[in-house]
């Protein structure tokens, strides 16, 4: 089953915050980020494994509760060049071996000036 | 180092006709995956190889659309006879084992008219 995302969009100035969350039906072992600009090929942004840890990198982290089976991105003080369309990837234990994903339908983020 | 290769990159071509994507990944990488991206159903897995071995094909349509992997250094998506629902952009990914980064291609924008 696809992970759910929410919102499915959201709208944001320069410097204001959003947060992007994946819920998911089944039993998480990993859970991927990946931002995907227009025209583009989806980017990789960072990864978490079970354990309910919490990443991040510049602006941009994510943590990862087992229990709730579910992710959320945290972009804070939001740049132009965060506009894209955001993707969770989870991986379940059956097939994280082979490192399987199933993507959500996506959240689109636009950030204005 | 250079990225997952995919080539077209856009193919305009006639229902009926069979259609041909190919992809190269990045060397070391031993997992690959075939996604078809459309607005209506999003980002949705194809098939997979590990090691060159297909590990799931659930994904695949119909038969009428089959894939390969000669070698660890490239990849081939068929579809025959292509049909208009078959227009998508066909993204290919690799990936180190183990539910590693997936790194994507550029994608192949296919129209069936």
């Amino acid at each position: 089953q696809q992970p759910v995302q929410s919102p499915q969009a959201v709208i944001l100035r320069e410097g204001e915050d959003a947060v992007i969350n994946c819920s998911s039906s089944k039993a998480l072992y990993s859970v991927h980020w990946y931002r995907q600009k227009h025209g583009e090929a989806p980017v990789f942004l960072m990864i978490l494994l079970k354990g309910g840890e919490q990443k991040g990198h510049d602006k941009i982290s994510a943590s990862f509760n087992e229990k709730k089976q579910q992710s959320s991105l945290y972009l804070t003080a939001s740049q132009l060049s965060y506009s894209g369309t955001y993707f969770c990837g989870t991986g379940n234990a059956g097939g994280t071996s082979y490192g399987k994903l199933t993507f959500g339908q996506g959240t689109i983020l636009t950030v204005h000036p | 180092d250079a990225g997952v290769i995919q080539s077209p990159r856009h193919e305009v071509t006639e229902m009926g006709q069979e259609v041909t994507l190919r992809c190269k990944p990045i060397s070391g990488h031993n997992s690959l995956f075939w996604y078809r991206q459309t607005m209506m159903r999003g980002l949705e897995l194809l098939i997979y190889f590990n090691n060159n071995v297909p590990i799931d094909d659930s994904g695949m349509p119909e038969d009428r659309f089959s894939a390969k992997m000669p070698n660890a250094s490239f990849s081939t998506l068929k579809i025959q006879p292509s049909e208009p629902r078959d227009s998508a952009v066909y993204f290919c990914a690799s990936s180190l084992p183990g539910g590693q980064p997936q790194h994507f291609g550029d994608g192949t924008r296919l129209s069936i008219l």
